[in-house]
């Protein structure tokens, strides 16, 4: 199994509402990230789980919340959200340390926010 | 890690070979460079990786001088399903997961 996998794929939230997206990967990856990537934008990067702990976090708003509760899924919770964190929302794994870093990005979630 | 620069967009036609190079004046001694293709409303997708010289795999070619402070990647003739935004990364070897930034990309519009 060679993907990174996403749900939902499309997202439509109030900004009272609470919404959790979800990714998952079997290829033994160590590494998992979130991006957020606006239309005609390059991705960019929000957090950094390494072996399943939070080990980058790029200042990102306290209403997104990541949670790695094993080695193959990565979550991220979403609440009070504003209409500007209207965004595609990608999940990506890369191969254990020691190895040279490769990302495997999924197809990611089309959030919009009402 | 390194900033990158692309152009910010390119076109050609189809058949044609396509040349786009990636400036990274900061690149450190261990530090690799990636590039990946990505199409509207999916996740970038992994091309070539390379350290030095050049590296060829059944898509593109990468190329990277000797002074390692830009590097060009290679598609052979493309058709038109090669219309994407292709980033290039500059990643660190061997130390824990890092701060893999996006920098602007490069737009190729393949027409016939």
């Amino acid at each position: 199994d060679t993907e990174v996998t996403q749900t939902p794929k499309h997202l439509v939230m109030g900004m009272t509402n609470k919404k959790s997206l979800k990714c998952e990967q079997h290829m033994g990856h160590r590494a998992m990230y979130w991006y957020k990537q606006k239309a005609k934008k390059p991705p960019e990067l929000m957090f950094v789980y390494s072996y399943e702990k939070l080990s980058i976090n790029e200042s990102v708003p306290s209403r997104f919340s990541p949670e790695c509760p094993n080695s193959s899924l990565l979550n991220l919770h979403l609440h009070a959200l504003q209409p500007e964190d209207s965004a595609l929302y990608l999940c990506a794994s890369s191969p254990p340390t020691g190895q040279i870093e490769k990302l495997f990005f999924g197809s990611g979630t089309q959030l919009s926010v009402l | 890690l390194a900033k990158t620069t692309q152009p910010i967009s390119m076109d050609s036609y189809e058949g044609q070979e396509v040349n786009i190079t990636c400036s990274h004046n900061n690149i450190a001694t261990n530090d690799y460079i990636t590039w990946y293709q990505q199409f509207p409303s999916q996740g970038p997708r992994f091309i070539i990786q390379g350290y030095k010289t050049k590296v060829t795999n059944e898509v593109a070619s990468l190329f990277i001088p000797a002074d390692r402070k830009s590097s060009t990647l290679s598609l052979p003739r493309v058709s038109l399903s090669d219309t994407a935004v292709y980033y290039c990364l500059v990643g660190r070897y061997g130390g824990t997961a890092s701060k893999l930034t996006f920098g602007t990309g490069t737009r190729l519009q393949v027409t016939l």
